[in-house]
């Protein structure tokens, strides 16, 4: 089957732009999370979704960064403002729920991100 | 300190050989491990994972875990070049939602 897909694979944007980067899960997975990953470091989480809601933003650096899932599928993760320091590869991963039970998390692979 | 913390190498075996990647975590609390390969350009995949204390083994993979010490290593026999990738440690802490904490990764390197 399908496994999670992001879209750009590449976006390349001047600071001060608008970007959005979109993530579609496997289908049935109701949890969702966004990480960002700079250059030889491991991924930083930023948000998750337990279907349509988000339960944790508190990897969010700052209100620059916003993120829906509207319909608990496809998520949006929304950059306002952007400045260089945002330049990273920016990952989606899905699991079957986000429980204390463990449910692998599948990566996306990831749209890398570039403000000049 | 960092949350999770690993060599960031390169570690560099023959073939053949065991590599022996280690991880060490600040949070007691720290419930569910995990390792993950990263090649090059490409996203993390899923090795290992082991929630208990001792060994678990699949394949040449052998992790293992001691939460007195809070350490969690990565054993891989017969290490082959397509092993040659970077290894990042993870944990989930309580109240966290699953949510994985990734050390900066060890890069793992086998030569002919």
């Amino acid at each position: 089957g399908a496994g999670v897909s992001q879209t750009p694979s590449n976006k390349v944007t001047e600071k001060g732009k608008y970007v959005e980067l979109r993530c579609d899960p496997i289908s049935g997975h109701t949890a969702l999370y966004w990480y960002r990953q700079s250059l030889g470091q491991g991924p930083e989480f930023l948000i998750y979704f337990q279907g349509t809601g988000a339960a944790d933003d508190s990897g969010l650096p700052n209100d620059r960064f916003f993120a829906v899932r509207p319909e608990g599928s496809v998520s949006t993760l929304k950059i306002q403002r952007t400045e260089r320091g945002d330049s990273a590869v920016y990952l989606c991963a899905s699991s079957l729920m986000g429980t204390r039970e463990y449910n692998e998390q599948f990566f996306g692979p990831g749209t890398r991100l570039t403000v000049l | 300190q960092k949350e999770v913390e690993q060599n960031s190498g390169p570690l560099s075996v023959p073939e053949g050989a065991i590599a022996s990647l280690n991880c060490t975590y600040s949070d007691r609390g720290s419930q569910s491990f995990f390792w993950y390969r990263q090649y090059s350009g490409k996203s993390p995949e899923l090795i290992m994972f082991i929630y208990s204390n001792g060994d678990k083994e699949d394949g040449r993979f052998t992790a293992q875990l001691n939460k007195a010490s809070q350490y969690v290593s990565l054993l891989i026999r017969d290490s082959q070049p397509s092993d040659s990738a970077t290894y990042l440690c993870a944990v989930t802490i309580p109240g966290g939602y699953n949510k994985l904490i990734f050390g900066a990764g060890t890069r793992l390197a086998v030569h002919p």
